[in-house]
C-alpha cells in the first residue's frame, strides 16, 4: 500500500518571502501522479500542482512549484513571493497510474504573517 | 455549472441514528468517491464508484453504505451512527475511470457530529 508523509505540521512564513512544505512517500509502482491541494478557512479542497512520475521536469504554476526527487520517492512545494491569501493547510497526495483514488498525507497548516 | 455540491453542510446526529449525506455533480463525471477528514490524518477514501451501478470500499468503509443508480449522484448513507464517525465528508468527482491523473474536483464538504 502506498503511504504519504508530511513530517511538518505547521509551518509559519513572512508575507513576500518563499517557504518550502516537504512530502515524502512510499510506493513500489514506477508511474504515478503526485499533487499538492489547498484547503484554506472556507475547508474548500484547491488543486495547487501536478506532477506525473515519468516526466523528469518539475511542474510549476505561477508561484508554485514544487522539487520532484523520483529515486529519493521526495516530492516538495515551493511557494514563492507568499501573500496572505497562501494561509491554508497544504496536502500532498498520491495516484497510481491505473487508478483514480488519492492517498493523502496528514497536511501542513502553513501561515502567512504581514 | 455548479460542480460538485454537497448537503447538508452541517449536521449533528445522535448514536445509533441513521442519515444520508447527499453529493451531486454537474459535470458528468464517471468517477465519484467520498472521503473523511480528522485531524493529524489527512483525507482517507470510505467509497467509489467508477460509474453508474458500480461502487466499491475504499479504506475505511466500515459504517457506510453508498449506490451509485445515476451518474450525477452518490449518496453516503450511515447506518447507525458513532461518535468515532464525527467528521468532515468530502465528496469528489473526476471526469473518467479510465484516465487516471486527472485532477479531482471537490465538494464544499459537511461536518458531522455525532454525540
Amino acid at each position: 500500500a502506498q503511504t504519504v508523509t508530511q513530517s511538518q505540521p505547521e509551518m509559519s512564513v513572512q508575507e513576500a518571502e518563499t517557504v518550502t512544505l516537504s512530502c515524502t512517500y512510499d510506493t513500489s509502482e514506477s508511474n504515478y501522479y503526485l499533487f499538492w491541494y489547498k484547503q484554506p478557512p472556507s475547508r474548500q479542497m484547491i488543486l495547487v500542482i501536478r506532477q506525473e512520475a515519468y516526466k523528469q521536469q518539475n511542474a510549476t504554476e505561477n508561484r508554485f512549484s514544487v522539487n520532484f526527487q523520483k529515486a529519493a520517492k521526495s516530492f516538495s512545494l515551493k511557494i514563492s513571493d507568499s501573500q496572505l491569501g497562501d494561509t491554508a493547510m497544504y496536502f500532498c497526495a498520491f495516484m497510481k497510474q491505473d487508478g483514480n483514488k488519492l492517498v493523502f498525507g496528514a497536511g501542513t497548516i502553513l501561515r502567512v504573517k504581514s | 455549472n455548479a460542480g460538485v455540491t454537497q448537503t447538508p453542510k452541517f449536521q449533528v446526529l445522535k448514536t445509533g441514528q441513521s442519515m444520508t449525506l447527499q453529493c451531486a455533480q454537474d459535470m458528468n463525471h464517471e468517477y465519484m468517491s467520498w472521503y473523511r477528514q480528522d485531524p493529524g490524518m489527512g483525507l482517507r477514501l470510505i467509497h467509489y464508484s467508477v460509474g453508474a451501478g458500480i461502487t466499491d470500499q475504499g479504506e475505511v468503509p466500515n459504517g457506510y453504505n453508498v449506490s451509485r443508480s445515476t451518474t450525477e449522484d452518490f449518496p453516503l448513507r450511515l447506518l447507525s451512527a458513532a461518535p468515532s464517525q464525527t467528521s468532515v465528508y468530502f465528496c469528489a468527482s473526476s471526469y473518467s475511470r479510465w484516465l487516471a491523473g486527472y485532477e479531482q474536483y471537490f465538494g464544499p464538504g459537511t461536518r458531522l457530529t455525532v454525540t
